[in-house]
């Protein structure tokens, strides 16, 4: 099956500074990369997706890479600000068919962003 | 618009004590539907998903078991739980009809097995 690793675990960023998440996937199929966030003590939502036919993906200050051929994803954020703190997981899901598509997440990060 | 409603919020149970955790959906038919389990401070563990009343697919060995009884309900329960159970239950539902289309978590349930 699928295997999704996330680095690093934890990351604490200056306010202002830019942060980066990497995933890395073991499944050439996979054509599906969404990205969630989980405020603390709250349901992950998703903030950004990327599909295997675009290599990158950009909204306001949220961005994502993908690279098909290494099997991995990036998400980028720039100009963090205090409210982007939070725990970050990337996931990874390929069509299966007559049974939908299952979501593999990574470990999750924690961001943390210093005023 | 569609929603999705979780319960119980918080659970605390002892161990060898049975579990049910309730999660509908509205507004919404032929929903796909999963639970995932969060462990402190790890990531999103896919247990079950379903695609239809009845249908249930297991993604790891485990003490606990779903069901579907209605198209838009999904149930996950224990005969007798362990302290390993311990952990944040998501559950969440997806449009069937569309491929790769996000998925919609419930507010969870922070169970825990003393």
């Amino acid at each position: 099956g699928e295997n999704v690793e996330q680095h690093p675990s934890t990351l604490s960023v200056q306010e202002g500074d830019s942060a980066v998440i990497k995933c890395t996937y073991s499944d050439s199929a996979s054509n599906y990369f969404p990205w969630y966030k989980q405020e603390l003590g709250k349901r992950p939502q998703l903030i950004i997706d990327i599909r295997s036919n675009v290599g990158e993906k950009k909204d306001q200050r949220i961005a994502v890479t993908l690279n098909k051929t290494a099997k991995h994803f990036s998400l980028h954020i720039t100009e963090t600000q205090p409210e982007d703190s939070a725990v970050y997981f990337c996931a990874a899901s390929k069509v299966i068919k007559a049974a939908g598509n299952k979501l593999t997440f990574g470990g999750g990060t924690r961001v943390l962003v210093k005023p | 618009s569609q929603t999705i409603h979780q319960w119980p919020a918080t659970l605390v149970q002892p161990v060898g004590s049975p579990l049910s955790l309730e999660c509908t959906v509205e507004g919404t038919s032929n929903p796909n539907l999963y639970w995932y389990r969060q462990a402190a401070g790890r990531g999103l563990q896919l247990l079950f998903y379903s695609v239809g009343i009845g249908q249930i697919s297991s993604e790891v060995p485990q003490n606990l078991s779903a069901s579907r009884p209605q198209d838009r309900q999904f149930i996950l329960s224990s005969k007798k739980l362990l302290l390993s159970d311990s952990g944040f239950y998501l559950c969440a539902w997806r449009q069937r009809a569309k491929a790769n289309e996000k998925l919609f978590f419930g507010s969870g349930t922070q169970l825990s097995v003393l």
